[in-house]
């Protein structure tokens, strides 16, 4: 089946600092990939689409200066905090669609704790 | 506005038992509704997944019932394990929103031994 891996798996920065999310889709080629957040015992909250060879698609709510988002090939995706708080501490994951008849299927990736102290 | 309502938001259920998770939604376009496992610190995974031409799918001890016309969908667990403790999401996506996909909030089941 398709996966998606995610590293780092947990992230503690100070806040100020910048951080970086990798998200790879290992068997599949992906040219959308969506990025959620999820607080504590809460649902996932989409928090921008991924698209490779354009610029991300965000939702409305979420700071484009804060969580740039680089599509650099048809398996990587990247996140990255900028100027990181504890309020944007949280569980970050990423998901791609799969392939034609499957492209509804969405595989999600692990997930990463980002910790901002 | 929640476009996927789900519920309960949580469930304690004795193992062997039934589990029963409902979800309702608001959009006619969506065409596809997954149901995802969650275990603490991992990312979410589907577990089964229907599209609105049929009413039912099973998958071992795990069965979607779809509801068209009341837009409603549910998801049953037969002979609950201890096992099957987590959070489970439903979710609906459709080629108009770009197969994005809407969450439920969740509900978390406690299966006891």
């Amino acid at each position: 089946g398709a996966v998606v891996s995610q590293h780092p798996s947990r992230v503690i920065c100070k806040s100020g600092t910048s951080v970086k999310i990798e998200c790879r889709s290992l068997d599949f080629q992906a040219t959308t990939m969506f990025w959620y957040r999820q607080f504590p015992k809460q649902s996932l909250m989409l928090m921008a689409t991924s698209n490779e060879g354009s610029k991300a698609t965000y939702e409305q709510g979420v700071e484009k200066d804060k969580f740039l988002i680089n599509h650099a090939s048809l398996t990587l995706s990247t996140l990255t905090v900028t100027s990181a708080h504890p309020e944007d501490s949280s569980f970050y994951i990423c998901s791609a669609p799969g392939a034609g008849s499957s492209y509804n299927e969405q595989f999600f990736g692990p997930g990463t704790r980002l910790t901002v102290l | 506005q929640q476009q996927v309502k789900q519920s309960p938001q949580s469930l304690i259920v004795q193992k062997g038992g039934i589990s029963i998770i409902n979800c309702a939604y608001e959009n006619t376009a969506f065409d596809y509704f997954p149901w995802y496992q969650q275990f603490p610190g991992k990312g979410p995974a589907l577990l089964i997944a229907i599209r609105p031409d049929v009413s039912e799918k099973k998958e071992g001890r795990f069965t979607i019932s779809f509801n068209k016309s009341a837009k409603q969908f549910s998801l049953h667990i037969m002979d609950s394990q201890p096992g099957d403790s987590a959070t489970y999401f439903c979710a609906a996506s459709g080629q108009g929103s770009n197969y994005k996909l809407t969450f439920g909030k969740g509900t978390l089941l406690t299966v006891n031994p």
